[in-house]
């Protein structure tokens, strides 16, 4: 069984300063893990996606995202945040093991909120 | 390409009504998956698909159809909408060589049931 843990369901920042946004997973094998965001109202675009290639992976609009197998860990950062990232951040595990249909789990969400 | 379109945009049922909720794709996907967002829960999978004439359950199925008579279009029915289905519905895509977990989602229906 697969899951994902997001840990903070409200993240706050000042723009211009870090965004970390923390996620933790769970996979009896090496899952993909994705980052997806989704703006008010919109539907969700895919910003990053690790598939054991390598570890940091780079997406969309200068987020990134470390997978740290000794923590369960994928956390996503960017080093300075906009006003338009302002947004709900899914994080998502899958097993690819299976083979056919590839059912996915998505973590609750986390709110970014982006102070002027 | 549209990528993934959804129609309508908001919906209000009243209890007892039935509807579809249309989802279209231009991009030639095999896999198409229906979910519902609800506050605090994430995306659920309702029903999904792996090709034309193949469907199968997801996490919560409860209340809700599908088919898939064509690639490119997978609508959803409430047979009889109850106030609990009252959530966000979004469709997805994907295809086998860029990942079947690599998901495409469309706008999504904004449904009300009273």
């Amino acid at each position: 069984a697969q899951s994902v843990t997001q840990l903070d369901s409200h993240v706050s920042v000042s723009e211009g300063t870090p965004v970390l946004l923390r996620c933790n997973y769970s996979s009896s094998y090496s899952p993909s893990l994705f980052w997806y965001v989704q703006h008010p109202n919109k539907g969700l675009q895919l910003l990053l996606k690790y598939t054991s290639a390598a570890t940091l992976v780079k997406g969309i609009n200068g987020f990134e995202a470390e997978f740290k197998k000794s923590e369960t860990s994928f956390h996503l950062t960017k080093p300075s945040a906009h006003m338009s990232d302002a947004a709900e951040y899914f994080c998502v595990v899958s097993d690819p093991r299976t083979g056919g249909y590839q059912k996915v789990t998505f973590g609750i969400g986390t709110k970014l909120q982006v102070i002027p | 390409n549209a990528g993934v379109t959804q129609t309508p945009k908001f919906q209000v049922l009243k209890t007892g009504q039935s509807m579809t909720l249309q989802c279209a794709q231009d991009m030639n996907h095999e896999y198409m998956s229906w979910y519902r967002q609800d506050p605090g829960m994430g995306l659920r999978l309702i029903h999904y698909s792996v090709g034309a004439g193949i469907t199968d359950q997801g996490e919560v199925p409860n209340g809700y159809n599908v088919s898939r008579s064509t690639t490119e279009d997978f609508p959803l029915r409430l047979l009889s909408a109850a106030p609990s289905q009252t959530s966000v519905y979004f469709c997805a895509s994907s295809y086998e060589r860029e990942g079947r977990d690599t998901q495409y989602f469309g706008p999504g229906t904004r449904l009300t049931v009273l």
